[in-house]
């Protein structure tokens, strides 16, 4: 079965500043991967995915996310936070040729600073 | 789309009370999933149905609790009886099924049970 461990459970950066949010998976193959976001008593919104070819993913709201297979990682990227995008991050990872439901981690809460 | 529904978006109750949770997935979706959210657990999946039927249900805590899904437009979580451990936040999602076989979710906004 997949499994998937976000390290940080709180991230605080400065306005302004970059962000990076790591996730590792643990999973046979090559996995489907997820990240979500949940704003404050919001459900949680697909950032984005990646299925296979380029490694490097561009989602929503100018967060992007890198597969290397090597580290088993698909750690999450902004060159610059806005103080809107203060949330809760959640990696997930699909399984190929199993049941396909994602797994979700248990969130990265991200707090930044003016 | 007006997205995934979910009624009520809040609910207090108390104690041995019967909870139902509401939800309407986008149309032509044929996957529905219940889960459930709290700061000691985090996200936990509690059953999730393909074209209403039920595949899984291994994460229902137990038999208090149970989901229905009589059409491809509405679904229920029930529990029956509450318990103040029960409080929580409930989310339905539901998803297509992508070429590629993956799962790609959309969340309703959640629906916050509080028993006393």
């Amino acid at each position: 079965a997949q499994s998937v461990t976000q390290p940080d459970i709180h991230i605080t950066v400065s306005e302004g500043a970059s962000l990076e949010l790591r996730c590792n998976y643990s999973y046979g193959a090559t996995p489907y991967l997820f990240w979500y976001v949940q704003s404050p008593g919001q459900g949680l919104q697909l950032l984005l995915k990646y299925f296979s070819g380029d490694t490097l993913v561009q989602g929503i709201k100018g967060f992007e996310a890198e597969f290397k297979r090597s580290q088993s990682s698909f750690n999450l990227r902004k060159p610059s936070v806005h103080w809107s995008d203060a949330a809760e991050y959640f990696c997930a990872v699909g399984a190929r040729g199993g049941s396909y439901i994602p797994t979700f981690g248990r969130g990265t809460s991200l707090i930044v600073h003016p | 789309d007006a997205g995934v529904i979910q009624s009520p978006r809040h609910e207090v109750t108390e104690m041995g009370q019967e909870v139902t949770l509401r939800c309407k997935p986008i149309s032509g979706h044929d996957y529905l999933f219940w889960y459930r959210q709290t700061m000691m657990r985090g996200l936990e999946l509690l059953i999730y149905f393909n074209n209403n039927v039920p595949i899984d249900d291994s994460g229902m805590p137990e038999d208090r609790f149970s989901a229905k899904m009589p059409n491809a437009s509405f679904s229920t979580l029930k529990i029956q009886p509450s318990e103040p451990r029960d409080s929580a936040v409930y989310f339905c999602a539901s998803s297509p099924r992508g070429f590629s076989g993956a799962n790609v979710l959309t969340f309703g906004a959640g629906s916050r049970l509080t028993v006393l």
